[in-house]
């Protein structure tokens, strides 16, 4: 079963540094998300994309974040200037069409460490 | 701010019992999703409720939307060790936005 690949499973940065977290999503896809869950907390939504543009962002996902869908495949989140607190597990997240009628596929995460 | 309150946070059972988690909200959701994540995975989604008072069986498990769509409840029956695991819930209002609840962590020992 096509599965959403996040690269890479672990990195880890110094405060302050630039970060772009991979993610491949399933190829026939269309909606693309971005989520994070920061230990022992709720997974928290962030960013939806859909058709090159970013549909609806969190309060969270402010002028530090960005994403880009640079090819035909790939899918990432940029975070600028990191900070501790954004030290958690980064899931990339697509489906087919709007997730009434398809489920959210979650890729493995990527836990980003923040020193 | 859209809140979805789960419970139990933490369930620690004997195989063979049943339980049930609840997850609470004063919001109305177009839909809510439960889904099981595995240490080091993300979440994988095990079932969708849409309608009102709806219910959706997936083997020992029964999913119910109440009827005003603003809470939903898991119900494992005689559970198994296989069974452990976290349990989110999480409510969408608008198209892959989802509100996902704390989760409950549950552990069924044999």
């Amino acid at each position: 079963e096509p599965e959403v690949t996040q690269t890479p499973s672990h990195q880890v940065t110094q405060m302050g540094q630039e970060v772009i977290l991979r993610c491949v999503p399933i190829s026939n896809h269309l909606y693309f998300y971005w989520y994070r869950q920061i230990l022992g907390q709720k997974v928290e939504f962030l960013v939806s994309f859909y058709n090159n543009e970013i549909s609806e962002k969190s309060e969270i996902f402010d002028d530090q974040f960005s994403v880009e869908r640079p090819d035909g495949s790939n899918f990432t989140l940029k975070i600028r200037s990191t900070k501790l607190e954004d030290s958690a597990m980064y899931f990339c997240a697509s489906t087919r069409e709007s997730t009434y009628n398809s489920p959210l596929h979650f890729g493995n995460g990527t836990r980003l460490t923040v020193t | 701010t859209q809140l979805l309150e789960q419970s139990p946070q933490f369930l620690s059972i004997q195989e063979g019992e049943n339980l049930t988690v609840y997850c609470n909200s004063s919001s109305v959701f177009s839909s809510l999703q439960w889904y099981r994540q595995e240490p080091g995975e993300g979440p994988v989604l095990l079932v969708t409720v849409v309608t009102g008072g709806e219910v959706k069986k997936l083997k020992r498990l029964t999913f119910q939307f109440g009827d005003a769509r603003k809470d939903s409840s898991l119900h494992i029956t005689a559970a198994q060790p296989g069974d452990t695991g976290l349990y989110l819930c999480a409510g969408e209002r608008d198209t892959g936005k989802l509100i996902f609840g704390q989760g409950t962590t549950l552990q069924v020992k044999p």
